[in-house]
């Protein structure tokens, strides 16, 4: 069975300082790995995706992310934050392609002015 | 429109009624999904479907649930009996190349 681990429930971050948000998983395949976004009251829109390849995914808004297997982690950064960063934010691991995906508890980012 | 529609957008049922939840893919794209999100057991799977089948329906949590896609387009979401428990938001998303999921707004569910 597959799980993901996002450490930390909640984030406080200043305008401009560094985003770091943590996503742990297990899976007995190489897993394709996604961040989303949930803004309020909306749907969850794709940031980036991990599929093969290159284990550092940039993706929109600034955000990237990599891949270290040996670590299990799919940890997602933005150098700088944005007022407009404030949202809450979902891992998510699937082993193949037509799978359902496995959510992380997700982490809900404040960013303060 | 361009994306995943849901109706309605929110619903408020007494318990014990039964409820249907809609959701309109993007147009073409072949795979469906329905996750529920709750404050307690945060986004779960309930069912996908490829086309008009489902061929993982492992998520519903029980027979009160069930779904069907017909046309290969629309699908419909069905709660019978409504518990409290129920109550959460309901997510609809779809998928051309089954890597990418298109999520629509959800329709809150509340029952009372």
């Amino acid at each position: 069975a597959q799980s993901v681990t996002q450490l930390g429930s909640h984030v406080s971050v200043s305008e401009g300082a560094l985003v770091l948000l943590r996503c742990n998983y297990s899976s007995s395949v190489p897993p394709y790995l996604f961040w989303y976004v949930q803004y309020p009251n909306q749907g969850l829109q794709l940031l980036l995706k991990y599929t093969t390849g290159a284990t550092l995914v940039k993706g929109i808004n600034g955000f990237e992310a990599e891949f270290k297997k040996s670590e299990t982690s799919f940890h997602l950064t933005k150098p700088s934050a944005h007022m407009s960063d404030a949202a809450e934010y979902f891992c998510a691991v699937t082993k193949a392609a037509g799978n359902k995906l496995t959510f992380g508890g997700g982490t809900r980012v404040l960013v303060k002015p | 429109g361009a994306g995943v529609s849901q109706s309605p957008s929110n619903k408020v049922t007494e318990k014990g009624k039964d409820v249907e939840l809609r959701c309109d893919p993007i147009s073409g794209h072949t795979a469906l999904y329905w996750y529920r999100q709750s404050l307690g057991q945060g986004l779960e799977f309930l069912i996908y479907f490829q086309g008009n089948s489902a061929p993982d329906k492992s998520g519903l949590p029980s027979d009160r649930f069930s779904a069907e896609r017909t046309g290969g387009s629309v699908s419909t979401l069905t709660i019978q009996r409504t518990q409290q428990e129920d109550s959460a938001v309901y997510l609809c998303a779809s998928s051309l190349s089954e890597l990418e999921a298109f999520f629509g707004q959800g329709t809150r569910l509340t029952v009372v």
